[in-house]
């Protein structure tokens, strides 16, 4: 069945880098674009990034834009998500998601979430 | 932007009762572009309802969605216990974003 398994969060000072992982098993990781989506505490849901199925393509949230970035390796099956100049407001569990690329207007699985907290 | 705002923040209701969830957006939106979410806490989000009211694999037939422009419900006919949780609905934009309402949480009275 499709499984997607977040890595990498913990505690990071302001200011500070990181980068998440995502490893997707069940499917056919190349066919499918991803997302990360975050979810602040006691916040809904926002979007943070998508990378195209082939990594060609890179949208961004504009509240990461210039700080975050999105990749991929899809001969390991892995999403990344390289996270510099943290701020307390990054503070959030961060999912990877995917979508099919035809079908870009909605997410069909989402991983349990890596928690990552910014604090000094 | 389209910003969707979505009502009650909060639903106390019982297991049996319906459940008529509110998603209503700032301009209006394409009904291929409107999906709903469950979330748990601890748990993945799963994806309900797309296109407004075609449901997705596996989800049973007393939850559907309904509505166009800038109004949208999610409407639970019966509640199951395992139904209490967070919904979220979704839009998509075509620069391309995604955006998320706030959520209701529907919780046992």
């Amino acid at each position: 069945q499709v499984q997607l398994v977040e890595s990498g969060g913990g505690v990071v000072q302001p200011g500070g880098s990181l980068r998440l992982s995502c490893t997707a098993s069940g499917f056919i990781f190349s066919d499918y674009c991803m997302h990360w989506v975050r979810q602040a505490p006691g916040k809904g849901l926002e979007w943070v990034a998508l990378i195209w199925y082939d990594g060609t393509n890179k949208y961004y949230a504009d509240s990461v834009k210039g700080r975050f970035t999105i990749s991929r390796d899809n001969s390991k099956n892995t999403l990344f998500l390289q996270m510099n100049s943290l701020r307390a407001e990054d503070t959030a569990f961060y999912y990877c998601a995917r979508t099919k690329a035809a079908a870009l207007y909605y997410i069909d699985y989402w991983g349990q979430g890596s928690l990552l907290t910014v604090s000094s | 932007e389209i910003v969707l705002t979505q009502s009650p923040g909060t639903l106390s209701l019982s297991p049996g009762e319906r459940a008529t969830l509110s998603c209503r957006a700032s301009q209006s939106v394409s009904s291929r572009y409107l999906a709903w979410y469950q979330h748990k806490p601890g748990q993945a989000p799963r994806l309900l309802m797309f296109g407004v009211s075609s449901r997705a694999t596996g989800i049973p037939d007393r939850f559907s969605g309904s509505g166009s422009g800038t109004d949208f419900t999610l409407t639970i006919s019966k509640l199951e216990p395992e139904d209490f949780a967070v919904y979220y609905c979704q839009q998509y934009g075509t620069s391309p974003t995604w955006t998320f309402g706030q959520g209701t949480k529907v919780e046992i009275k």
